[in-house]
């Protein structure tokens, strides 16, 4: 039983189109994040949910709005897709805030045409 | 975000050697220090969590950390070719709840 399960996992998309991802998390976590990762493998955070709170919302372009139903869902929303968006996407949970081993889903590859 | 920086790859080391990573971060309170393995095509996956200044044994991995110098280090003994991966150093951020990670290091075991 998947702990930490992203669909989908691959998606291929014109410029300028809107794509979500999605997460669900049956750990029971409090602690939901979205990771980028880009083509030289920089891992880095872009937003943290906790118990459907935003709690860090780093430098993100507003195109991105992530949404988290309950805390065992943290979806991701990218409006107006551009060619620097291509990356694969990781969705993490922690059983709090301020935990730091983190569990990763198996990651969105997105790529923009 | 914080500043993690790794020694850069890729390094390829024979199999039985040891693989020596390396890792410096520009947080001077950070804490919680960590090394993930990540597969190609696949996600993270901690191996190591270190807290405090010295070595930290598990199996055939070593973590080291040394506060002062703002170093911490991954020693990987009798390498196989299943190490072959790429490894990142993440540093909790001392301000807010997250990690930062640096760019990763890519290991190549050969047989």
């Amino acid at each position: 039983d998947t702990a930490v399960s992203q669909t989908p996992k691959y998606l291929v998309t014109q410029m300028g189109n809107d794509k979500s991802i999605k997460c669900e998390q049956n750990l029971g976590h409090d602690t939901m994040y979205w990771y980028k990762q880009d083509s030289k493998k920089f891992l880095k955070i872009m937003f943290s949910y906790n118990n459907k709170e935003l709690i860090i919302n780093e430098t993100v372009p507003n195109r991105f709005s992530p949404k988290s139903p309950d805390k065992a869902h943290l979806n991701l929303h990218i409006n107006s897709l551009e060619l620097g968006d291509s990356a694969v996407y990781f969705c993490a949970s922690t059983p709090y805030s301020g935990a730091n081993v983190l569990t990763f889903g198996a990651g969105s590859r997105l790529t923009v045409l | 975000q914080k500043e993690v920086e790794q020694n850069s790859g890729p390094l390829s080391v024979p199999e039985g050697a040891i693989a020596s990573l390396n890792c410096t971060y520009s947080d001077r309170v950070s804490q919680s220090f960590f090394w993930y393995r990540q597969y190609s095509g696949k996600s993270p996956e901690l191996i190591m969590s270190i807290y405090s200044n010295g070595d930290k044994e598990d199996g055939r991995f070593t973590a080291q950390l040394n506060k002062a110098s703002q170093y911490v280090s991954l020693l990987i003994r009798d390498s196989q070719p299943s190490d072959s991966a790429t490894y990142l150093c993440a540093v909790d951020d001392s301000n807010d709840y997250k990690l930062s990670f640096g760019a990763g290091t890519t290991v190549t075991v050969r047989a």
